[in-house]
């Protein structure tokens, strides 16, 4: 069952604009990521925050979590074309072996030049 | 640095033809592999995960199977694909005590 869902699930914006990405999950979690899959490519690992972390930056992104309400957004500043990717959240298993993960469907981010 | 392949890059098989995906890792040792299908537009499905060679573990019943004969190496394996078995397989590791998961470039698998 899918465990993180992204909102929105396209999201379209000009170049130089913020893009803002959000995220629910339903259960418990120790961490939560965020990848970036550009068409047709493998997955890259962008961000990790912890459970006991409420916001982490890296660059140009921004992560919050909310554990109370088991949210997280990943905030793009000053967007460019080149962020034009799906982004997926992926929450772990607490207690599960082998430290798996659940994805999200992502959300599809076209950035216009 | 640590660098992981997987092949072919595309792939079309018709109905109830076997099939073998190969994923290699290297510039690391002993780490978690896993096996992910996508379909198109949707998020990523764990298929398989193995934490050492021969060990192997199964997250969804199908007619897809693993092997992990080597450290270093992940195996997907059918003896007979279904149209549903088309999409997107990607292959990815976790190393030591992080918690990052890293990806291969995926296998496009159309089956006809």
């Amino acid at each position: 069952s899918q465990q993180g869902e992204e909102d929105p699930q396209a999201l379209s914006i000009q170049e130089g604009e913020n893009a803002t990405m959000n995220c629910s999950y339903k259960t418990s979690i120790n961490n939560l990521q965020w990848y970036r899959q550009n068409s047709g490519r493998g997955l890259v690992h962008l961000i990790l925050i912890r459970s006991n972390e409420r916001e982490k930056h890296s660059g140009r992104l921004r992560v919050t979590l909310d554990t109370s309400k088991k949210s997280s957004s990943l905030l793009i500043t000053a967007s460019r074309a080149a962020d034009t990717a799906s982004y997926f959240c992926a929450t772990d298993r607490p207690g599960a072996g082998s430290y798996q993960l659940t994805f999200g469907k992502g959300t599809k981010l076209s950035v216009i030049p | 640095s640590q660098t992981i392949h997987q092949w072919p890059a595309t792939l079309v098989q018709p109905v109830g033809s076997p099939l073998s995906l190969e994923c290699t890792v290297e510039g690391t040792s002993n780490p978690n592999l896993y096996w992910y299908r996508q379909a198109a537009g949707r998020g990523l499905q764990l298929l398989f995960y193995s934490v050492g060679i021969g060990q192997i573990s199964s997250e969804v019943p199908q007619n897809l199977s693993a092997s992990r004969p080597q450290d270093r190496q992940f195996i997907l394996s059918s003896k007979k694909l279904l149209l549903s078995d088309s999409g997107f397989y990607l292959c990815a590791w976790k190393g030591g005590a992080g918690y990052e998961q890293y990806f291969g470039p995926g296998t496009r698998l159309t089956v006809t």
